[in-house]
């Protein structure tokens, strides 16, 4: 079965732009959440979607948005970019609500804003 | 102060050696403590879990979590160089997660 797949692996952006990120989860798992990594903040919980719903989120402020499509897949929105927001952008997919079930990292989109 | 706090590191040590990580957190209600595991360039991946206190062994792998402490703690033993890689502690409390920025983690053949 594959793994949970990113892209794009790497973005370079400039301040002010926006960004969009996406995310394929492993076949059958219906939630994917965001997580952005950083070496000072490490892992911090972006949001979660389950059956295109956002059922949780994190204290990002509302620059940073998602979406999740009928098959899963979910993407990312960074707007208005800040040098602050270069980070590993990490998604992980599980079976059911992650509160209850295992999540399976993908292997990050690595941003840097300059 | 934040919910979860590990050492950075880096920690390196030579082959063959028992390897202790530790993490504090803040909440004494926490109840689901995971360690992850996570290779350059790849995404984290669940080593071990475990609900309450006291050890879990699995392998070469034994989580302790001690809830009077609010301390949790991985130890590798036999420490072989595929384990260099940097060690996430996690916790989960409800459906939030919170996690440690890592301890980087190098064994030397």
């Amino acid at each position: 079965k594959a793994g949970v797949t990113q892209t794009p692996r790497y973005l370079i952006k400039t301040r002010g732009q926006q960004v969009t990120l996406s995310c394929s989860p492993i076949s059958g798992h219906r939630s994917v959440s965001w997580y952005q990594q950083t070496p000072g903040q490490g892992l911090q919980f972006l949001f979660e979607y389950f059956s295109e719903t956002q059922r949780n989120k994190g204290n990002f402020p509302g620059r940073f948005s998602g979406r999740q499509f009928s098959n899963s897949r979910s993407e990312m929105n960074v707007s208005t970019l800040e040098l602050g927001d270069s980070a590993l952008y990490l998604c992980a997919s599980s079976a059911g609500l992650v509160s209850y079930n295992e999540q399976f990292f993908g292997p990050g989109t690595r941003l840097t804003v300059l | 102060q934040k919910e979860v706090e590990q050492d950075p590191g880096p920690l390196s040590v030579p082959e063959g050696a028992i390897v202790s990580l530790n993490c504090t957190y803040s909440n004494s209600a926490f109840q689901y403590f995971m360690w992850y595991r996570q290779y350059s360039r790849k995404g984290p991946e669940l080593l071990m879990y475990t609900y309450s206190s006291g050890n879990k062994e699995d392998g070469r792998f034994t989580a302790q979590v001690d809830k009077s402490s609010k301390y949790i703690s991985l130890f590798i033993r036999d420490s072989q160089p595929s384990d260099s890689a940097t060690y996430l502690c996690a916790i989960r409390s409800g459906n939030q997660f919170y996690f440690g920025t890592g301890t980087s983690l190098t064994v030397i053949p």
